[in-house]
């Protein structure tokens, strides 16, 4: 069963930092990827998802992907007091649904 | 924008009480999920559905039925309800493969 795990639980950073959130998984045959952010009493909202190795960007958000070292991970460059949420990473590995990770809350103090 | 409605809201049960729990969907996605979200768990799969017609296990089933009458609707059923089911329940719906998940605004059970 795919095991997905995610660092750290919570995480305080500045305004204008860069933070970065991670996430592994047990599944090598994992296909699809994607980081949710849930705003404090509402629902998770896909961020970004990305399905090949390597680096997507959009905006101040960047995944990486390493499916040799099951790992992932957001960047999120200039960080803003709004960025502030608890972060979902989910995996699609040979199953036939996403299993999220536990999440990382992260606050943005001004 | 997809959309995804759940009901009711809030919930107050008492234990051993039946609960069920519905959600709509206007995305015309084939699969829908439901979730609970407990700190320190993240969300866990209850029950997911390929179409109407069809309920599957997620990852901790017990205690709960589902059901899927319509390409639309997709229920949660707490046949009796126990103090450890309090918990916020999301339900989702998604394309296959690469798709994303939509998700409900949530519903918050409590059982006394």
């Amino acid at each position: 069963q795919q095991n997905v795990q995610q660092s750290p639980e919570s995480l305080i950073v500045p305004e204008g930092a860069r933070t970065s959130l991670n996430c592994t998984f047990s599944d090598s045959a994992s296909q699809y990827f994607w980081w949710y952010r849930q705003h404090s009493g509402k629902a998770p909202k896909a961020l970004m998802s990305i399905f090949s190795n390597g680096e997507k960007e959009e905006g101040r958000f960047t995944i990486h992907l390493n499916k040799a070292s099951l790992h992932f991970s957001l960047h999120i460059r200039d960080s803003q007091p709004s960025d502030s949420a608890l972060y979902l990473c989910a995996v699609k590995g040979s199953g036939t649904y996403q299993r999220f990770g536990t999440g990382t809350k992260l606050q943005v103090v001004p | 924008e997809a959309a995804v409605t759940q009901s009711p809201r809030n919930k107050v049960a008492v234990t051993g009480g039946k609960v069920t729990l519905s959600c709509n969907q206007t995305n015309n996605h084939n699969n829908m999920y439901w979730y609970r979200q407990d700190t320190g768990h993240g969300l866990r799969l209850i029950h997911y559905s390929y179409g109407a017609g069809s309920t599957e296990k997620g990852d901790i089933p017990d205690g709960y039925k589902a059901s899927r009458p319509s390409q639309e609707n997709f229920s949660l059923i707490l046949e009796l309800a126990t103090p450890s089911q309090t918990s916020v329940y999301f339900c989702a719906s998604g394309g296959q493969g690469a798709h994303e998940q939509y998700f409900g605004p949530g519903t918050r059970l409590t059982v006394l």
